[in-house]
């Protein structure tokens, strides 16, 4: 039984480019959520999604977007990327009904 | 900004002995959670608490909760060079039980 994957590794762009990760959950899941972990900090939501809509949000711009497709599987979006954005990109799934979580290795985004 | 903050914020032990980290929040929450992540990895759960719970055992894992004053002890018994690692405490909200807090973790080396 596969269990979260994510896509890329790692990943360099530049400033004011656009980046797309992706993410596969584990099998039987129906909701996905994404985190940003900046270098020596505990990572921080950026929203989640079920049903192919986003059901709740965290503290980030509108830069930060994503999707959900019919096979539960998701993508995350950040436009005119900043170095700030340079982070450990999380996506966590789980079923709708429980609250425990299951991470993927994350993407590793620079930017420069 | 984190919700919950793990205190210490490093801990450095020999094998077999004990570990204990604990974890501080500010707002009234549904749920309690323990993470580790080993090397800036993707995060592994461990156990989860509800707020009307006290205390839960998992193996060589204790953890407790105290709701009166909004906090948690996570206890590792006999420890083991495997669980050096980072430990996060993650909360959900009442409202938003599925919206994880994380904070900003013990480091936790447990030398041979």
């Amino acid at each position: 039984d596969a269990g979260v994957t994510q896509s890329p590794t790692h990943l360099i762009k530049t400033r004011g480019q656009q980046v797309t990760l992706r993410c596969s959950p584990k099998s039987g899941h129906d909701t996905v959520s994404w985190y940003q972990q900046a270098l020596g900090q505990g990572p921080q939501f950026i929203f989640q999604y079920y049903e192919e809509e986003e059901r709740q949000r965290g503290n980030f711009p509108d830069r930060f977007s994503g999707h959900q497709f019919p096979n539960y599987s998701s993508e995350l979006n950040v436009n005119a990327l900043l170095l700030g954005d340079s982070a450990l990109y999380l996506c966590a799934s789980s079923f709708s009904s429980t609250y425990e979580q299951y991470f993927g290795p994350g993407t590793r985004l620079t930017v420069t | 900004s984190q919700q919950g903050e793990e205190d210490p914020q490093a801990l450095s032990i020999q094998e077999g002995e004990n570990a204990t980290m604990n974890c501080s929040y500010k707002t009234s929450i549904n749920n309690l959670q323990w993470y580790r992540q080993n090397s800036g990895r993707g995060l592994v759960h461990l156990i989860l608490i509800r707020s009307n719970e006290r205390e839960k055992h998992s193996g060589r894992l204790r953890v407790t909760l105290d709701t009166s004053k909004k906090s948690s002890s996570l206890l590792i018994t006999a420890s083991r060079a495997a669980d050096t690692a980072s430990y996060f405490c993650a909360t959900g909200f009442s409202g938003s039980a599925r919206q994880l807090t994380f904070g900003s973790g013990t480091q936790l080396t447990v030398l041979p």
